[in-house]
């Protein structure tokens, strides 16, 4: 099945800064990788998606890049601000998983005001 | 993007007791909802999924007969926590999606305490 890594598991940035976070996945049919975030006592939200047929797709602050023979994707938030703190998770999924998402460990960013 | 209901946010009850937590999607036909559990700082554990009018095929580990669901229509399905006990305190969340291939969106949690 598939296995998806995360990094790193927390993050923390000044207000302003860029934050990336990388993930890696290992089943090759993998062909959709959404970004959820996660407040504290809340469900996860959908943020950003990408398919394996792009390459990078761009929201405001928020971009995800795909390298599809690497198999590895990334969240990259610009002009980080405070309530953008959160556990993000990353996910894939594929036809022969029944499209079901693996997700990541998750990533707790902290933005320092 | 769409909407999934979840209720109740929060529920404590007594050891030995049921619990029923609803899952609903508010404007979209769901045709699969997943189950899931999370422990505290750490990722969503799937339970099981449920497609509309069939029986949930759960993950292995999990026990069909203590964590039993029903998804009797296309908006709404139920998780129901049964005889429960202090290890099963812990935050519960759904998700549903329109079809395959498709964005899975996820209700607000529940978390449930067990004394």
């Amino acid at each position: 099945g598939e296995n998806v890594e995360q990094h790193p598991s927390t993050l923390s940035v000044q207000e302003g800064d860029s934050a990336v976070i990388k993930c890696t996945y290992s089943d090759s049919a993998s062909n959709y990788f959404p970004w959820y975030k996660q407040e504290l006592g809340k469900g996860p939200q959908l943020i950003i998606d990408i398919r394996s047929n792009v390459g990078e797709k761009k929201d405001q602050r928020i971009a995800v890049t795909l390298n599809k023979t690497a198999k590895h994707f990334s969240l990259h938030i610009t002009e980080t601000q405070p309530e953008d703190s959160a556990v993000y998770f990353c996910a894939a999924s594929s036809p022969g998983g029944s499209y079901i998402p693996t997700f990541g460990r998750g990533t707790s960013l902290i933005v320092h005001p | 993007g769409a909407v999934v209901s979840q209720h109740p946010s929060r529920v404590i009850c007594k050891s030995g007791t049921s619990v029923k937590i609803e899952c609903r999607s508010l404007d979209f036909q769901a045709t699969t909802m997943f189950w899931y559990r999370q422990f505290p700082k750490q990722s969503l554990m799937l339970m099981a999924t449920s497609n509309e009018g069939s029986k949930a095929t759960y993950e292995q580990g999990v026990e069909k007969d203590k964590f039993l669901i029903n998804h009797a229509s296309l908006t709404l399905s139920t998780l129901t926590v049964t005889s429960a006990h202090p290890e099963d305190s812990s935050f519960y969340i759904c998700s549903a999606m329109t079809g395959p291939d498709t964005e899975a969106f996820f209700g607000q949690g529940t978390r449930l305490t067990v004394v």
